[in-house]
């Protein structure tokens, strides 16, 4: 399996909900990311889990919660999000690049649509 | 500061003309870069590396250190080439950080 699935394709939330988006990849990947993506945009890098353990948060607000139960999964819990939390979350896999002769090559998943009302 | 430029939003060729897409980067250590792709409708997937100096889809682009540049290009565009091209720098040292451009749209007329 050479792919990374994520779940759900959309999601419509209120301020007050919480929800969390699924993340798996059976690469055998150590390296998992989440990114957002707005309209138009470049992804950004919200987190880095390197062997299961944060290695980056880039200054992401603490509504949104990153967990890495095991090696193949990565979720992005949501809670009090704003509408300008709105946009495609990405996640992406990778070899993590203190192994020798990782390339550095992160596979995206297909994202999660995110709308927040 | 780390940052990556493609000057141009929009690139727009006819079949069969020469394409460059311009890349821009700034980084104090040794930069790692590549090129992503997305196809309409379809997910985020690497194009090239620059650490591999390999040919995909016609397509090569070189890393010049003096310039900071690693502008993407192709002899001949195809229509199937349409797509959103997002130049991107991995930070190295150990880092899994990778910092994309803005992104050129590449629009391939008939």
């Amino acid at each position: 399996d050479t792919e990374v699935t994520q779940t759900p394709k959309h999601l419509v939330m209120g301020m007050t909900n919480k929800k969390s988006l699924k993340c798996e990849q059976h690469m055998g990947h150590r390296a998992m990311y989440w990114y957002k993506q707005k309209a138009k945009k470049p992804p950004e890098l919200m987190f880095v889990y390197s062997y299961e353990k944060l290695s980056i948060n880039e200054s992401v607000p603490s509504r949104f919660s990153p967990e890495c139960p095991n090696s193949s999964l990565l979720n992005l819990h949501l809670h009090a999000l704003q509408p300008e939390d709105s946009a495609l979350y990405l996640c992406a896999s990778s070899q993590d690049r203190t192994v020798t002769g990782a390339d550095g090559e992160q596979f995206f998943g297909p994202g999660t649509r995110l709308t927040v009302l | 500061a780390q940052r990556v430029t493609q000057p141009e939003k929009l690139l727009s060729v006819f079949k069969g003309a020469p394409v460059e897409l311009k890349c821009n980067y700034s980084y104090s250590g040794s930069p790692e870069l590549f090129w992503y792709v997305q196809y309409s409708r379809q997910r985020l997937q690497l194009l090239l590396r620059h650490i591999s100096r390999e040919s995909i889809k016609g397509f090569t682009a070189d890393l010049n250190k003096g310039e900071t540049s690693f502008h993407l290009k192709k002899p001949f565009a195809q229509e199937e080439d349409s797509a959103m091209y997002y130049c991107a720098l991995d930070l190295s040292g150990g880092y899994n950080k990778l910092i994309f451009g803005a992104g050129t749209r590449l629009a391939v007329h008939p």
